[in-house]
Order: structure tokens, then C-alpha cells, then sequence
């Protein structure tokens, strides 16, 4: 099984400012078969980037997904209100699906 | 517009067996050109977890760690997919999310979720 580890646990930002969030797999993920996921409390997970680069549907340009191998990369170029919030990435390979434990974006 | 509700009881009892279903709308689950359907899970205050998926064909797939007690099955003719997770204990209290499986094994469509707590 492959474990993601999002690195920081916590970012303390403010709005308006660049959100680098790390995804680091314990082994090479194929096919670069990485997903962001935005989830804020009570709601369900939205998907933001799948295939590690390619933004969903609806889902603004300041959101962008980098990486390949064992590193992959979200960036919020610049923070507005409402992308407060947890971030989890997702993995698929070998036949299993991991998510990482979450990094959570915080207003500073 | 395709959506997801799951549906079923909130609470269960210890040793006993959680059943949940997914209603799907907006697309056939039976469609040839169909998708895989997930359901997730996550504990309160927690990550998320991967339960399993079934494809319009029937196959499935399970996660490890919960393949002795998970059974997703499919009903096309109410156009909707169920889970079934037998031998609860309070581990097993979580939101259960059922969701659609698009490219890459990203997460496209989920459900609002439901809240199943396991207590006697």
C-alpha cells in the first residue's frame, strides 16, 4: 500500500497570500493518479485537481496541481476567503486508493 | 445534473451490520459507458478512508483492512448501489460518503454524507 504525507499539518496564511501544500508518496504513484480534494467542516470533499495537474470542472485557475513520482505539489496562487479549509490528496495504484492525512489552511 | 444521496440508519448496534444505499440520479448505473462507485468514509475529526467500489459490470473492489466484513452490491433497476459492513464495533462510526469514480481514480461527484455511530 502507498502512504501520502501531506506536509505542513497546519498553514497559516493570509488572504491574498501563496498556499503551497506537499504530497509525499511512499512509492512512485503511476500514471501520476494523484487527486486534491477541498473539504470545508460539514460538507463533502471537493474534488479541485485529478492526474496531478488537471483542474476539475468549475474550479478556479488560482488552484494548480504539480509533481510526478512521489512528489506532488498543490498551489493556491493567491488566497481568498473561502479556500479556508482542509486539503487531502488521494492516490490510486497496485489496485488500492490511499488519501494523505490532510493539511489544513488556516486564517493567520 | 448528476447527484448522490445516501440513505439509511443512523445508529447501529455493536456486532451488528450497517447497510446503506446510494441513489444515484441523472445517469444510468447501467450503462455500458459507466463509471466505478466508491464509498469513503471518514471518522469524526478525521481523514478519509476508501471502503471499496463496483463497477456497472458488478466487479468489486475492497480495501484490506475492512475485506472480511464489506459488501458493495448494485441495483440497476432503482439505479443505485448499496454497502453493506458486517461486525460493527465503534471504530466503524464515521460519515459515510458514496461518490463517482472519474479519470485517474479521482473523486468527481459525492454525496452529502451520512453519519452512522455504532453504540449499543
Amino acid at each position: 500500500e502507498i502512504v501520502l504525507t501531506q506536509s505542513p499539518g497546519t498553514l497559516s496564511l493570509s488572504p491574498g497570500e501563496r498556499a503551497t501544500l506537499s504530497c509525499r508518496a511512499s512509492q512512485s504513484v503511476s500514471n501520476s493518479y494523484l487527486a486534491w480534494y477541498q473539504q470545508k467542516p460539514g460538507q463533502a470533499p471537493r474534488l479541485l485537481i485529478y492526474v496531478a495537474s488537471n483542474r476539475a470542472t468549475g474550479i478556479p485557475d488560482r488552484f494548480s496541481g504539480s509533481g510526478s513520482g512521489t512528489d506532488f505539489t498543490l498551489t493556491i496562487s493567491r488566497l481568498e476567503p473561502e479556500d479556508f479549509a482542509v486539503y487531502y490528496c488521494q492516490q490510486y495504484g497496485g489496485s488500492t486508493v490511499t488519501f494523505g492525512q490532510g493539511t489544513k489552511v488556516e486564517i493567520k | 445534473q448528476l447527484q448522490l444521496q445516501e440513505s439509511g440508519p443512523g445508529l447501529v448496534k455493536p456486532s451488528e451490520t450497517l447497510s446503506l444505499t446510494c441513489t444515484v440520479s441523472g445517469v444510468s448505473l447501467s450503462s455500458s459507458s459507466s463509471y466505478y462507485w466508491a464509498w469513503i468514509r471518514q471518522p469524526p475529526g478525521k481523514g478519509l478512508e476508501w471502503i471499496g467500489n463496483i463497477y456497472y459490470s458488478g466487479s468489486t473492489y475492497y480495501d484490506p483492512s475492512l475485506k472480511s466484513r464489506v459488501t458493495i452490491s448494485l441495483d440497476t433497476s432503482r439505479n443505485q448501489f448499496s454497502l453493506r459492513l458486517s461486525s460493527v464495533t465503534a471504530a466503524d462510526t464515521a460519515v459515510y460518503y458514496c461518490a463517482r469514480v472519474s479519470t485517474g481514480w479521482s473523486l468527481d461527484y459525492w454525496g452529502q454524507g451520512t453519519l452512522v455511530t455504532v453504540s449499543s
